[in-house]
């Protein structure tokens, strides 16, 4: 199993940020994925999360309405769309996946995340 | 809200048994999973489902029977970590993890 993100950066409070996650190793499209981050001097907090079709989304009160997840099956991506973004949103951002596909969550296999840094 | 507590620290010597604990209402209807994270590196799944060890995880990690109270026997300077316990909501689709807790190997 290989998650590898990509797309974070330096932003400034009000933009905004397009992540993204390549799977490999496993079916991709028979397993829901998640978004976790970690801000400096935090724990993890779980942000989203997408069913294996993608046609139900989740997310934490501290994103909803800013943050869209999706995903492309056909290209094995995930994707964590970020909009409004506040230094709040400052941390490094994994994508993530449950031990196996029958399992919702709780994540196993982590990608070695990406750094998303808010600040004027 | 739902909430998931640990104490933000312990320690303990080499050789001995790091023992981290992990409270909320929610955790006696939903799994408990567990996770240990050293600087600069992703996650890494320790315990799942209160009791399952992911493949490659060594048996010097174990829990409690409700998942609850992770043990971390003969304890090396490599566990120096944090750890986190992780639960979901009431309904379980909403993860929730507990605060962290930073083990120290004396």
């Amino acid at each position: 199993v290989q998650l590898l993100e990509s797309g974070g950066g330096l932003v400034q409070p009000g933009g905004s940020l397009r992540l993204s996650c390549v799977a490999s190793g496993f079916t991709f499209n028979n397993t829901a994925m998640n978004w976790v981050r970690r801000a400096p001097g935090k724990g993890l907090e779980w942000v989203s999360a997408i069913s294996f079709g993608g046609g139900n989304t989740f997310y934490a009160d501290s994103v909803k309405g800013r943050f869209t997840v999706s995903r492309d099956n056909s290209k094995n991506t995930l994707f964590l769309e970020m909009n409004s973004l506040t230094v709040a949103d400052t941390a490094t951002y994994y994508c993530a996946k449950p031990p196996s596909s029958d399992l919702w969550g709780c994540f196993q296999h982590w990608g070695q995340g990406s750094l998303v840094i808010v600040s004027s | 809200s739902y909430e998931v507590t640990q104490p933000p620290s312990e320690s303990v010597s080499p050789g001995q048994t790091a023992t981290i604990t992990c409270s909320g209402d929610v955790l006696t209807n939903q799994y408990v999973h567990w996770y240990q994270q050293r600087p600069g590196q992703a996650p890494i799944m320790v315990i799942y489902k209160d009791n399952e060890r992911p493949s490659g995880i060594s048996d010097r990690f174990s829990t409690s029977a409700s998942g609850t109270r992770l043990t971390i026997s003969g304890v090396q300077a490599e566990d120096e970590a944090d750890y986190f316990c992780q639960s979901a909501d009431i309904s379980g689709t909403y993860p929730l993890f507990g605060g962290g807790t930073k083990l120290t190997v004396l």
